[in-house]
């Protein structure tokens, strides 16, 4: 039974740049939730998709956008990167009729310099 | 007020005894309240959930809820130094149905002594 599988793990970009984060869903769930952790901070939420629609974001400027496609996985983009991007980048999925928590990839650290 | 209030820590507690970790919350329409724990460099893993309020037993994990008091708690008896981590609490914030987003706190980190 494969957990959440992200993908790369690291990652260094310059600022300026774009960058694309992805993520695979554990089996059997069907939304997908990013969320971004600055060093020393709890996980604070982006957006989350289901049904290949973003259905609720958190205070992140439009830089972030997604997509989920039809096999539950999803991508994470950010644009224009910032040095106060850099963060480990999860991504957690979960079943929606459930509601009993969420299972956490093993994120990506994204470094820009 | 923060939406989740955690004591940062660190908490600092013997091999065998009990850790008491705490958290408070601002939203009284939270439903679902979790907690996490965390080492260092790696993603969260969900240790608990709870609904209601009173206490919920897994293994030496309890977690305790007052939505009166706005109040979750987690208890770790009998702890190990394979404890020591980082242990976030969160709740399901504003969302349809059961996808709520969470809301965490900044977490608190305890260390277990041999």
């Amino acid at each position: 039974d494969a957990g959440v599988t992200q993908s790369p793990t690291h990652l260094i970009k310059t600022r300026g740049q774009q960058v694309t984060l992805r993520c695979s869903p554990k089996s059997g769930h069907d939304t997908v939730s990013w969320y971004q952790q600055a060093l020393g901070q709890g996980p604070q939420f982006i957006f989350q998709y289901y049904e290949e629609e973003e259905r609720q974001r958190g205070n992140f400027p439009d830089r972030f956008s997604g997509h989920q496609f039809p096999n539950y996985s999803s991508e994470l983009n950010v644009n224009a990167l910032l040095l106060g991007d850099s963060a480990l980048y999860l991504c957690a999925s979960s079943l929606a009729r459930t509601g009993s928590g969420y299972t956490f990839g093993s994120g990506t650290r994204l470094t820009v310099v | 007020q923060k939406e989740v209030e955690q004591n940062s820590g660190p908490l600092s507690v013997p091999e065998g005894a009990i850790a008491s970790l705490n958290c408070t919350y601002s939203d009284r329409g939270s439903q679902s309240f979790f907690w996490y724990r965390q080492y260092s460099g790696k993603s969260p893993e969900l240790i608990m959930f709870i609904y209601s309020n009173g206490d919920k037993e897994d293994g030496r994990f309890t977690a305790q809820l007052n939505k009166a008091s706005q109040y979750v708690s987690l208890l770790i008896r009998d702890s190990q130094p394979s404890d020591s981590a980082t242990y976030l609490c969160a709740f399901g914030g504003s969302g349809r149905g059961n996808n709520r987003k969470l809301i965490w706190g900044l977490g608190t980190s305890l260390a277990v002594n041999p």
